[in-house]
């Protein structure tokens, strides 16, 4: 089974605090996604990777950083947190698609 | 992405099949169906997904009709752990696009 693993399942952060959420995937995926999903506004792509040290960006990367220096782990960076940052967020990972995504748990990031 | 609606909640007794429909109308050529679900505070677990032919795996089949314009995912022999929120996604085949998660539906499986 693909196993996609991020590092908090709940984090509390103070605004201006540099966020970091981290993301492991076991299946050698090439891909992996960053999305926040908020209640009425369903999930959202910040940024996506399809290869070691490639980023693209995704509808809503503003105030958010990424980073992919290994292929199983992908990293999402609050550059400086803000309360508007408070939400959950899930990473992703697939194989080309056609082939689904596969999530982790989510983090649930509260910004205070 | 092409639209989907979906009933927002549906019961179904435990044992029994659960039969959550999905109408796709725009849905065009080279767009698949998925199927995810969303336990309460958990990721979503991605269920099964086609194009044109009826398929089937270990959790459960996906019948779309000859027009391609409504889906149908059963789960055979529903449990209590099948309760969730069951969302219908219809996307091209390509990187970087929104997952279109719709309020989907939630399914309430009964002892």
């Amino acid at each position: 089974d693909v196993k996609v693993t991020q590092s908090s399942r709940y984090l509390v952060k103070r605004t201006g605090e540099k966020v970091f959420l981290e993301c492991v995937q076991d299946m050698d995926h090439e891909n992996m996604f960053w999305y926040r999903q908020d209640p009425g506004l369903g999930l959202r792509l910040i940024y996506f990777s399809y290869d070691v040290k490639m980023k693209e960006k995704g509808d809503i990367p503003e105030g958010y950083s990424v980073s992919r220096e290994k292929k199983e782990r992908f990293s999402l960076i609050l550059e400086s947190a803000s309360t508007n940052q408070t939400s959950m967020y899930l990473c992703a990972s697939s194989l080309k698609p056609p082939l689904p995504q596969h999530f982790g748990d989510g983090t649930r990031l509260s910004i205070l | 992405d092409a639209k989907t609606t979906q009933p927002p909640s549906m019961d179904c007794a435990e044992g029994r099949a659960a039969n959550l429909p999905c109408n796709h109308s725009t849905i065009s050529g080279n767009e698949y169906v998925y199927w995810y679900r969303q336990i309460h505070s958990q990721g979503p677990q991605y269920i099964i997904h086609g194009l044109k032919n009826n398929e089937t795996n270990e959790m459960a089949s996906l019948i779309i009709t000859e027009d391609r314009k409504s889906s149908t995912l059963i789960l055979p022999h529903a449990t209590l752990r099948d309760t969730a929120v069951y969302y219908c996604i219809v996307r091209v085949d390509n990187y970087g696009q929104n997952f279109v998660f719709g309020p989907g539906t939630r399914l309430s499986v009964l002892p």
